[in-house]
């Protein structure tokens, strides 16, 4: 079964710390994606990435930064954790070419920053 | 990127059918209508897509209307696990690159028993 999988589910660190979301994908999906999702504002897209080692930012980038240095990997970044950035994140893969083909998600790391 | 319009939220009972309809007036000629759900605390999942001709798969059915401004997700036969957040989302196809999904609030349907 095909699926992308995120290293934690829940996550506690403490305001200032530098915080990794881990995202990996076995379906060799060029493109990967990081949403937070938060109540009352829904889904929105911190950064994506088309192949390896680029990247592209989406609606809410500040705060945050991304390294793409597998086709498989996509990893977030929280430079200095801050209260604010307390969410439930999401990672997602697609194909480019096959917009036809859903978007797979995987089940969430919910963060607080403390 | 073109927009979607979804109520709020819909009620519906156990076993009768749910209609979910979507407004993307705005919708371009290549743009594929993709359904997401999301269950509570779970990440969002696929259910169907379409382009132009209505879709059945073993989940639901996607019905498209004739100029494609809107569109209407069916559950024929509704069951409490299809309580959720259902997102009508606008993918484009692209040559290169990626193509984000944007995601509006949703329909939260409640289904009673």
């Amino acid at each position: 079964d095909v699926k992308v999988t995120q290293s934690s589910r829940y996550l506690v660190k403490r305001t200032g710390e530098k915080v990794f979301l881990e995202c990996v994908q076995d379906m060799d999906h060029e493109n990967m994606f990081w949403y937070r999702q938060d109540p009352g504002l829904g889904l929105r897209l911190i950064y994506f990435s088309y192949d390896v080692k680029m990247k592209e930012k989406g609606d809410i980038p500040e705060g945050y930064s991304v390294s793409r240095e597998k086709k498989e990997r996509f990893s977030l970044i929280l430079e200095s954790a801050s209260t604010n950035q307390t969410s439930m994140y999401l990672c997602a893969s697609s194909f480019t070419h096959l917009p036809n083909y859903g978007y797979t998600f995987g089940s969430g790391t919910r963060l607080t920053v403390v | 990127d073109a927009k979607t319009t979804q109520p709020n939220s819909m009620e519906s009972n156990e076993e009768e059918p749910v209609h979910l309809p979507c407004n993307h007036s705005t919708i371009s000629g290549t743009d594929y209508i993709h359904w997401y759900l999301q269950l509570p605390s779970q990440g969002p999942e696929y259910v169907i897509h379409g382009l132009t001709s209505n879709v059945n798969n073993r989940m639901a059915s996607l019905a498209i209307a004739e100029d494609r401004k809107s569109s209407t997700l069916i559950l024929h036969r509704a069951t409490l696990r299809d309580a959720a957040v259902y997102y009508c989302i606008l993918r484009k196809r692209v040559v290169q690159g990626a193509q984000k999904l944007v995601f509006g609030q949703g329909t939260r349907l409640t289904i009673n028993p």
